[in-house]
């Protein structure tokens, strides 16, 4: 079974401090890894994934396949990186052709002014 | 453009009554997902349409919860005998074809409040 653990609830920073989010997962196969962003009051949004290798608001996460890791990094938090930060899987192949989304339970990103 | 949109945004029923929840998807997208969200946990997926047909309906946790999409738009998921551990945010995503890698896009929820 698939299973996406985030092992913190809460991460509180200073502004300007780097940020690490720490995603663990565990899939019998080659997963898509992404990371989802809710910001107050608004909907979940995707904030980046695995295979497009790119920085969104200066956010970068690399998938470990040997830790079976895909942390999300920032190297200077800002005060409105403040949000629930999801980790989410799809498999990389699916008969039935359902790419459904597995999450972890969310870090709460507290940026102190 | 007009996301993803879900009514109604908070349902307040009683025990034992039924439910419909509902979403418009992105124009277009032939993808749709539902997903529940309890309380301090992430989204749970519940069921997959392509097009008309339910794909994927391995998520329902009971025959209480049935979900349709009858003309490949918008969705309705229904619960029956609504108890209080149904309590939770329906979420709806939909995305262009359902296909590996693609962007689902998330709708604001409906906040379901069995008493």
């Amino acid at each position: 079974a698939q299973r996406v653990t985030q092992p913190e609830k809460l991460l509180s920073v200073f502004k300007g401090a780097p940020v690490e989010l720490k995603c663990n997962y565990s899939y019998s196969g080659s997963p898509e890894l992404f990371w989802y962003v809710q910001y107050s009051r608004q909907r979940l949004q995707l904030l980046l994934r695995h295979i497009s290798r790119e920085s969104i608001k200066g956010f970068t996460a690399d998938l470990n396949k040997g830790e079976t890791s895909f942390h999300l990094k920032k190297p200077f938090a800002q005060e409105e990186d403040s949000a629930m930060y999801y980790c989410a899987l799809s498999p990389a192949y699916s008969g039935a052709g359902s790419y459904q989304l597995t999450f972890g339970k969310g870090t709460k990103l507290s940026v102190i002014p | 453009g007009a996301g993803v949109s879900q009514t109604p945004s908070n349902k307040v029923t009683e025990k034992g009554k039924y439910v419909e929840l509902r979403c418009d998807p992105i124009s277009g997208h032939t993808a749709l997902y539902w997903y529940r969200q309890s309380l301090g946990q992430g989204p749970e997926f519940l069921i997959y349409f392509q097009g008309t047909g339910a794909a994927d309906d391995s998520g329902l946790p009971n025959d209480r919860f049935f979900a349709v999409r009858p003309e490949g738009s918008v969705s309705t998921l229904k619960i029956q005998r609504t108890e209080r551990g149904d309590s939770a945010v329906y979420l709806c995503a939909s995305s262009r074809r359902g296909g590996y890698q693609e962007t689902q896009y998330f709708g604001p929820g409906t906040r379901l409040l069995v008493l």
